[in-house]
């Protein structure tokens, strides 16, 4: 029974490149939430989506990012043009139906040289 | 809106000794507090949670116990060991704020927590 898969749990790129995150919820849980985690600071919640629906993107910024959970497959979160502030842990998390029980994954730790 | 503060760190102690990580929160609403803990190079595990006023939540020889009146929900364990180094978050989920259901977290900045042999 594997816990919340995210990938790569690495990135390096430069700037003006995209950046792709991964992330495969746990088995049965519909629900998933991306996160970034600055440097000293907590984790900010960014965007959470059900399959084929962005819920709530408040946390997430306007531009350049965009995240996507389709009907088969992971969900993406997709930064587009990244800039050295892009740089970051994001972390993924889902939660089943009915239930407040996040379960995280590893986090890809995203550096924009 | 909503926020947690928790205490600063390093927090260094030694072997056996006893641990207080101080959290406290604003919600609109009655929220759910949680304790993540994240190891090194790791995500973030549930520790502990509490859904209503003086719930306690334990786990692994942790306590926090939901103070309404305080709006506190404070670490505690009696005796920490090497292997309980690592950064320690608090957070809460407010459902008043999205209307029930599954919705995000709220976090604390995080305490890391070093213990000395």
């Amino acid at each position: 029974n594997a816990g919340v898969m995210q990938n790569p749990r690495h990135l390096v790129r430069r700037r003006g490149q995209e950046a792709r995150l991964r992330c495969s919820p746990m088995k049965g849980h519909s629900h998933v939430y991306w996160y970034r985690q600055l440097p000293e600071e907590g984790l900010k919640f960014m965007v959470y989506l059900q399959k084929e629906n962005i819920i709530d993107e408040s946390g997430m910024p306007k531009e350049r990012f965009s995240a996507e959970f389709p009907k088969e497959g992971p969900s993406i979160l997709r930064i587009q043009q990244v800039v050295r502030g892009d740089s970051a842990a994001y972390f993924c998390a889902s939660s089943p139906e009915t239930d407040y029980g996040y379960t995280f994954g590893s986090g890809t730790r995203l550096t924009v040289v | 809106g909503n926020s947690v503060t928790q205490m600063e760190g390093p927090v260094t102690l030694s072997e056996e000794a006893f641990l207080t990580i101080n959290c406290t929160y604003t919600a609109t609403g009655y929220p759910s507090l949680f304790w993540y803990v994240q190891y090194p190079g790791e995500g973030l595990q549930l520790l502990l949670k509490a859904t209503k006023a003086d719930d306690k939540g334990s786990n692994k020889g942790f306590e926090a116990t939901y103070r309404k009146e305080t709006t506190s929900f404070h670490l505690e364990k009696g005796s920490v060991q090497v292997s309980d180094s690592a950064v320690y978050f608090c957070a809460l989920s407010d459902p008043i704020m999205t209307g029930g259901g599954a919705d995000g977290l709220t976090f604390g900045k995080g305490t890391h927590l070093i213990i000395q042999p």
